[in-house]
């Protein structure tokens, strides 16, 4: 079955430091990949997707991902954190065929501190 | 920037009630969805609507569940009969051509069910 994992439900990080925010995926095939910032009471926003054959890819607010082929993985980081970016995240997979749906992870709650 | 808009953003309905969620995708896209969260928790797909009907449905959109594009612009979610299990945040999202084209969401609208 295709799936989305995100192995934390939380994340603390103190302000300044370095956050890595993990996703894995298992996936036949080279899959659309994305990640999500949401807000409280507020949607799903994105934040950035995989640009085949950028292992480091960057987005929006100073996050970037890194993606790994031989692990499927594609985990967000950022090299200093800031309070404001305290939210829910959300890794997302788009199969590379046969169906047109987005799969989320659970999501991962990210925490910093100041 | 272009924007998913939805209405309304509460909607408190008694058991067994029809409710009707109206959504404007963003105008050039091409590829509708209705996702549901369930207390801030996971982001569960409903249905994906192209070219004027259901390219794919998921297993909780059951016959009380329709959609529809009346007019160009606006993509409805009807629930016939609500349940108390339907209570929810119901989130419309739209995407462009291409399958890396990432999702655009809504801000949801809230959905209590008594």
């Amino acid at each position: 079955a295709q799936s989305v994992a995100q192995p934390e439900d939380q994340v603390n990080v103190a302000e300044g430091n370095p956050l890595t925010v993990k996703c894995t995926y298992s996936v036949s095939g080279n899959p659309y990949l994305f990640w999500y910032v949401q807000y409280p009471n507020r949607g799903l926003q994105f934040l950035l997707k995989y640009i085949t054959g950028d292992n480091l890819v960057k987005g929006s607010y100073g996050f970037e991902a890194e993606f790994n082929k031989s692990q499927t993985s594609f985990h967000l980081k950022k090299p200093s954190a800031l309070v404001s970016d305290s939210a829910l995240y959300f890794c997302a997979v788009r199969p590379p065929s046969g169906t047109y749906k987005y799969i989320f992870g659970t999501g991962t709650r990210l925490k910093v501190l100041a | 920037e272009p924007e998913v808009t939805q209405t309304p953003s509460h909607q408190v309905t008694q058991m067994g009630q029809e409710v009707i969620l109206r959504c404007v995708p963003i105008s050039n896209h091409l590829y509708f969805y209705w996702y549901r969260q369930i207390l801030g928790q996971k982001v569960e797909f409903l249905v994906s609507f192209y070219n004027n009907e259901i390219s794919e449905k998921s297993e909780i959109f059951d016959d009380q569940f329709s959609v529809e594009r009346p007019d160009g612009s606006n993509f409805t979610l009807k629930i016939r009969s609500t349940k108390l299990e339907d209570s929810a945040m119901y989130f419309c999202a739209s995407s462009g051509q291409g399958m890396n084209s990432p999702l655009h969401f809504g801000n949801g609208t809230r959905l209590t069910v008594t």
